[in-house]
């Protein structure tokens, strides 16, 4: 079974500065789906980014881009100049490719806080 | 605003009761999901339905189930209700199913038992 680890619960960063924030995942599978989700204190869950892992380049939406890194299992997530919007819930998530099963595993979150 | 539409938002019920969450789906979408937050078990994934069919089935109780109707609405029933069931439920709902799609989640309705 995969499982998907945000080793740091709480992170803070000042206004317009960079974060990045941490997620490792165990699988023994060649093709899967890894995601960003945010949830802000609307409870929402809003998809911040998505990388295929047989895709080599690294994927950026605007200020949020990944470093990931197949062969150690990262997915790390880099918040470029920081704003108060940014504060949230981030959570990690994992998706086979190759199984039949649809689910998305989460990691428990990192609760970011961005500080004016 | 995703375009999936939850209801209700809160619910709060006594134990042993039973309950039914209601889920629409974005227009076009014929993937639903529903997932639970809780606290101590984090964002588990419950069950999918794919155009009325279920496709995958994750960590639920046999006290729950689900549907998916023509319409491609969707509802959760939890019965024989316990404390530990007090949880955040979320629906979300996709294209086609395919694994690599974006998913709109609703903002969920907050079960309260008591």
């Amino acid at each position: 079974a995969q499982t998907v680890t945000q080793s740091q619960p709480e992170m803070s960063v000042q206004e317009a500065e960079t974060v990045t924030l941490s997620c490792t995942y165990d699988t023994s599978e060649s093709d899967y789906y890894l995601f960003w989700y945010k949830q802000p204190p609307s409870r929402q869950m809003i998809l911040v980014i998505r990388q295929e892992a047989y895709k080599q380049q690294n994927a950026t939406e605007n200020r949020f881009s990944v470093n990931f890194q197949k062969a150690a299992k990262s997915f790390s997530l880099k918040i470029s100049d920081s704003q108060l919007g940014d504060a949230a819930m981030y959570f990690c998530a994992y998706r086979s490719a190759m199984s039949s099963n649809y689910k998305l595993t989460f990691g428990k979150g990192t609760l970011l806080t961005v500080n004016p | 605003d995703s375009g999936v539409t939850q209801t209700p938002k809160h619910l709060i019920t006594a134990t042993g009761q039973r309950v039914t969450l209601r889920c629409s789906p974005r227009s076009g979408d014929l993937s639903v999901y529903w997932y639970q937050q809780s606290l101590d078990q984090g964002l588990q994934f419950l069950i999918q339905y794919y155009n009325g069919e279920e496709r995958a089935k994750g960590n639920i109780l046999e006290r729950f189930s689900a549907q998916q109707f023509p319409d491609l609405h969707s509802e959760l029933n939890l019965s024989s209700l316990e404390l530990g069931d007090s949880a955040l439920y979320f629906c979300a709902s996709s294209v086609g199913g395919d694994k690599g799609e974006k998913l709109f989640f609703g903002s969920g309705t907050q079960l309260s038992v008591l």
